[in-house]
């Protein structure tokens, strides 16, 4: 097993464009969710997914859109990037039930410019 | 909303000191408490996960315990090594939202 992946590790963007950063696990779970890291804040929820199809908000999610067309992917798109933005993001997956256990992928940094 | 606090924010031990690090959060509702180990630049590795109902649990030479009525955890790490340096992150979930604690940055002297 792969757990989580995410691509790409690094990123550096100008103001404005956009992106889109993946996120897959093979464990066939079905919550999958997005945190961003910064430094003195600890990790904040961006969005979420209970499952192929169904989406949510978290603590932080204006700025990032979320999609769900497979159990096994959840990207995370930045439609127009803004220097706020830069951070380390991190996606995580779990099964359904909410007393499971949460596995992390290894982030990505962006870097807006 | 959930808030999680971690004290202190940093902590540096001579190496094959017991120690523990504190986590409290604000609203005792939840599903349960992850504790997760941070190496510099790197992801979260589980540690411990401790179920609302459990009282503690225990892999190797840490122990984790939970007082839901008061809102704390602790993470107990046994005869400390230098291997053990990295920042401890506390998470609580609340069904489908975590929230995290701003961690404790650990340093054990050799």
């Amino acid at each position: 097993n792969a757990g989580v992946t995410q691509t790409p590790k690094f990123q550096v963007l100008k103001t404005g464009q956009s992106m889109t950063l993946q996120c897959a696990q093979d464990m066939n779970h079905e919550y999958m969710s997005w945190y961003r890291q910064d430094p003195g804040m600890g990790l904040r929820l961006i969005h979420y997914s209970v499952g192929a199809g169904i989406t949510d908000q978290g603590e932080v999610p204006n700025g990032y859109n979320v999609s769900r067309s497979t159990t096994e992917d959840f990207p995370l798109r930045l439609l127009s990037a803004a220097p706020s933005q830069t951070s380390v993001y991190f996606c995580a997956s779990r099964g359904w039930e909410g007393y499971n256990e949460q596995f992390f992928g290894p982030g990505t940094r962006l870097t807006v410019l | 909303k959930q808030e999680v606090t971690q004290i202190p924010a940093a902590l540096s031990v001579p190496e094959g000191e017991n120690l523990v690090l504190n986590c409290s959060f604000t609203d005792s509702a939840i599903y349960n408490l992850q504790w997760f180990r941070q190496d510099p630049g790197k992801g979260l590795t589980s540690l411990l996960l401790i179920q609302s109902s459990q009282r503690e649990q225990t892999s190797g030479r840490l122990n984790a315990s939970l007082d839901k009525s008061s809102g704390r955890s602790t993470l107990y790490i046994a005869a400390s090594q230098p291997g053990d340096s990295a920042t401890y992150l506390c998470a609580v979930g609340t069904g489908n939202q975590f929230y995290f604690g701003t961690g404790t940055s650990l340093t054990v002297i050799p």
